[in-house]
C-alpha cells in the first residue's frame, strides 16, 4: 500500500496568514493527487484533484502542486472559515489511502 | 445539485450486519463509480469500497474484503453497502462519495460527498 505522510500533524497561524501544508507519498503517485478539507462535525469536501486544479467553486486561495512523491496545498490570507482538518489522498493505485490530516488552528 | 444521502446506519451488536444505501440526485447516476469512505470516532479518512458505473466492477479494502459488499441500482439512483461480520473496529462514520473529474490513476479523484451516517459496533 501507498503511505501518504503529511507535515505538520497541526498547525497554528493567524487571519490572514499563508501556510504550506506538505503531503509526501511512500512511491510515486503521478499527479493523482487530491487535497480535501474537513471541518468538526461536517462531512469532507473537496478542494483539488489531479495535484493543482481546483474543484468547482473553491475559491483560488487555496493552490496545490506537486509530481511524484511530493505534494502541497497552499492556503493564502487565511479566513476563520478555512481552520480545519485538511487530507491529502492518492488515488494513483489500489487500495486508495489518505494522510493522517493536518488540523490548521487559530493562533 | 448533486446530492448524495446517506442512510441505515445504527447501533449493531458484533457480529451482526446491517445494510447503508445512498441515495443520489443531480447528476446521471450510472455514468459515475461511487464510493464508500469511513471514519472512526477522532481518527482519519480511510477508503472502503470503489464500484464501477456501468459493469459494477469493484474493489475493497482488505480490512473489509469478504465481510462488505458494494453493490448499485441505477434504476433507483441508489449505491448500497452491505456489512457483514461487523466489528467493533468498524465503528465509523460512513460517507458516501461520487467520482470525480480525474481518472488518471488507477482509480478516480471524489468531488461530492454525503452527508455520512453513523454505525455503531457494540454489544
Amino acid at each position: 500500500d501507498i503511505q501518504m505522510t503529511q507535515s505538520p500533524s497541526s498547525l497554528s497561524a493567524s487571519v490572514g496568514d499563508r501556510v504550506t501544508i506538505t503531503c509526501r507519498a511512500s512511491q510515486g503517485i503521478s499527479n493523482s493527487l487530491a487535497w480535501i478539507q474537513q471541518k468538526p462535525g461536517k462531512a469532507p469536501k473537496s478542494l483539488i484533484y489531479a495535484a493543482s486544479s481546483l474543484q468547482r467553486g473553491v475559491p483560488s486561495k487555496f493552490s496545490g502542486s506537486g509530481s511524484g512523491t511530493d505534494f502541497t496545498l497552499t492556503i493564502s490570507s487565511l479566513q476563520p472559515e478555512d481552520f480545519a482538518t485538511y487530507y491529502c489522498q492518492q488515488y494513483n493505485t489500489y487500495p486508495i489511502t489518505f494522510g493522517q490530516g493536518t488540523r490548521l488552528e487559530i493562533k | 445539485e448533486v446530492q448524495l444521502l446517506e442512510s441505515g446506519g445504527g447501533l449493531v451488536q458484533p457480529g451482526g450486519s446491517l445494510r447503508l444505501s445512498c441515495a443520489a440526485s443531480g447528476f446521471t447516476f450510472n455514468n459515475y463509480a461511487m464510493n464508500w469512505v469511513r471514519q472512526a470516532p477522532g481518527k482519519g479518512l480511510e477508503w472502503v469500497s470503489t464500484i464501477s458505473g456501468g459493469d459494477s466492477r469493484t474493489d475493497y479494502a482488505d480490512s473489509v474484503k469478504g465481510r462488505f459488499t458494494i453493490s448499485r441500482d441505477n434504476s433507483k439512483n441508489t449505491l448500497y453497502l452491505q456489512m457483514n461480520s461487523l466489528r467493533a473496529d468498524d465503528t465509523a462514520s460512513y460517507y458516501c462519495a461520487k467520482r470525480g473529474d480525474d481518472c488518471s490513476g488507477a482509480s478516480c479523484s471524489i468531488d461530492y460527498w454525503g452527508q455520512g451516517t453513523l454505525v455503531t459496533v457494540s454489544s
